[in-house]
């Protein structure tokens, strides 16, 4: 399958810093990315659908200042989150869309964030 | 109503037994259709898709119902390492809808 990395996979930040993560396809090229988030115990939450070249577009309630999302070439997209605070600690992954017979999508290993 | 339904179970299971999970989907135009797997802590990763005609790889084989809007998932002769959650995804317009994914546990 196609893979797809992302970094850094944990970090640890003190709350009002900005983190930024990484999302790259590596053996293909992707148009489309997503960026979900996922809650101990919980399904993945879609957070925005990004789009390279384009602005992204952010899934109802998520704070578009607040995540930061540019898909500047056709591997590499980047999520910060801006100020974090303890409430955004979660799990962050990408997922890149290939189009291969059957439309899928394929993740990142995950980010895992921490905001003391 | 959820786009995607799933029973969150868990399902415990003895190694060798067969398994099956269901998802429902909502939306009839929903397009394609999908078992992910996810360990814990870990990314979903593709577990196959899913054909109108049926579909099987190794022990596991899904199905989909486009009339009753149902999808599902048999594993057979399950193995410890087969132990994760077990997500139903559905492709509709370019957007993927998860549903809350099934625990598995396969004792020993």
């Amino acid at each position: 399958g196609a893979v797809v990395s992302q970094h850094p996979s944990r970090v640890i930040c003190k709350s009002g810093t900005s983190v930024k993560i990484e999302c790259r396809s590596l053996d293909f090229q992707a148009t489309t990315m997503f960026w979900y988030r996922q809650f101990p115990k919980q399904s993945l939450m879609l957070m925005a659908t990004s789009n390279e070249g384009s602005k992204a577009t952010y899934e109802q309630g998520v704070e578009k200042d607040k995540f930061l999302i540019n898909h500047a070439s056709l591997t590499l997209s980047t999520l910060t989150v801006t100020s974090a605070h303890p409430e955004d600690s979660s799990f962050y992954i990408c997922s890149a869309r290939v189009l291969q017979g059957a439309d899928t999508q394929y993740f990142g290993p995950g980010t895992r964030l921490t905001v003391l | 109503r959820k786009e995607v339904e799933q029973d969150p179970g868990p399902f415990n299971v003895p190694e060798g037994a067969t398994v099956a999970f269901n998802c429902t989907y909502s939306n009839s135009a929903s397009q394609s259709f999908f078992w992910y797997r996810q360990d814990c802590r870990k990314e979903p990763k593709l577990l196959m898709s899913v054909y109108s005609s049926g579909n099987e790889d190794g022990r596991f084989t899904a199905q989909l119902n486009r009339a009753s809007q149902y999808i599902s998932l048999l594993i057979r002769d399950s193995k410890l390492s087969d132990s994760a959650t077990y997500l139903c995804v559905v492709n509709r317009n370019n957007q993927f809808y998860f549903g809350t994914g099934t625990s598995l546990t396969v004792i020993p």
